[in-house]
């Protein structure tokens, strides 16, 4: 079956530094979603990609979409303390269909 | 808009009772959805999909006459955990979709359920 794979599991971050966490499938997928969760919280929705190459931009955070439609990206530049959580994709095999979800990224910052 | 919201948020039970947990999109109508578990410091693991008006379908692994799925309006999907057990002890968070919106594709997730079997 599908398989959403996401790494790194674990990153310390300095406040002001920058990382990437990555997003693999084992699946061409139809669109990927990337997902917040704060700690005690409930994940919230970032942002959807569908298209091959994708990129979007939100603020400090950029996400893409791979050419072959079965890896993703999430960089985040200049991290502050408000970052901290667990980072999720999510992978969908299509347009309607259920969501995947990776192992997810904790992040952790340092003032 | 496209709130959830889950009740109770938290609930101690006792082996062997039986515990509903409710999902409710507030300011859309969820045709579609879905209820997930996440363990401490986990991913949330897909444990069925709730249609309105007809039977769940779940994953692989998940028994459905123990987690018994019903969705019996377009806004209000409940999670029966039947005859729990310490080991079902985890965090159950629920999610819906909007198709009938602009942001179809997008999941709202509930602000989840604790539950402790004792």
């Amino acid at each position: 079956g599908q398989q959403v794979m996401q790494i790194p599991q674990y990153q310390h971050v300095q406040e002001g530094e920058d990382f990437t966490t990555y997003c693999n499938s084992s699946t061409t997928l139809s669109n990927i979603q990337w997902y917040k969760q704060r700690p005690g919280g409930h994940p919230v929705f970032l942002i959807q990609l569908v298209k091959s190459g994708e990129v979007k931009k939100q603020k400090r955070l950029t996400f893409q979409f791979g050419e072959a439609k079965k890896n993703s990206s999430l960089h985040i530049t200049a991290t502050q303390t408000t970052d901290v959580g667990t980072y999720f994709c999510a992978g969908a095999t299509d347009s309607w269909g259920k969501f995947q979800f990776g192992a997810g990224t904790q992040v952790v910052v340092t003032p | 808009g496209a709130v959830v919201s889950q009740h109770p948020s938290r609930v101690i039970c006792k082996s062997g009772t039986s515990v509903k947990i409710e999902c409710r999109s507030l300011d859309f109508q969820a045709t579609t959805m879905f209820w997930y578990r996440q363990f401490p410091k986990q991913s949330l693991m897909l444990m069925a999909t709730s249609n309105e008006g007809s039977k769940a379908t779940y994953e692989q692994g998940v028994e459905k006459d123990k987690f018994l799925i019903n969705h019996a309006s377009l806004t209000l999907s409940t999670l029966t955990v039947t005859s729990a057990h310490p080991e079902d002890s985890s965090f159950y968070i629920c999610s819906a979709r909007d198709f009938g919106g602009r942001r179809y594709n997008e999941q709202f997730f509930g602000p989840g359920t604790r539950l402790t079997v004792l």
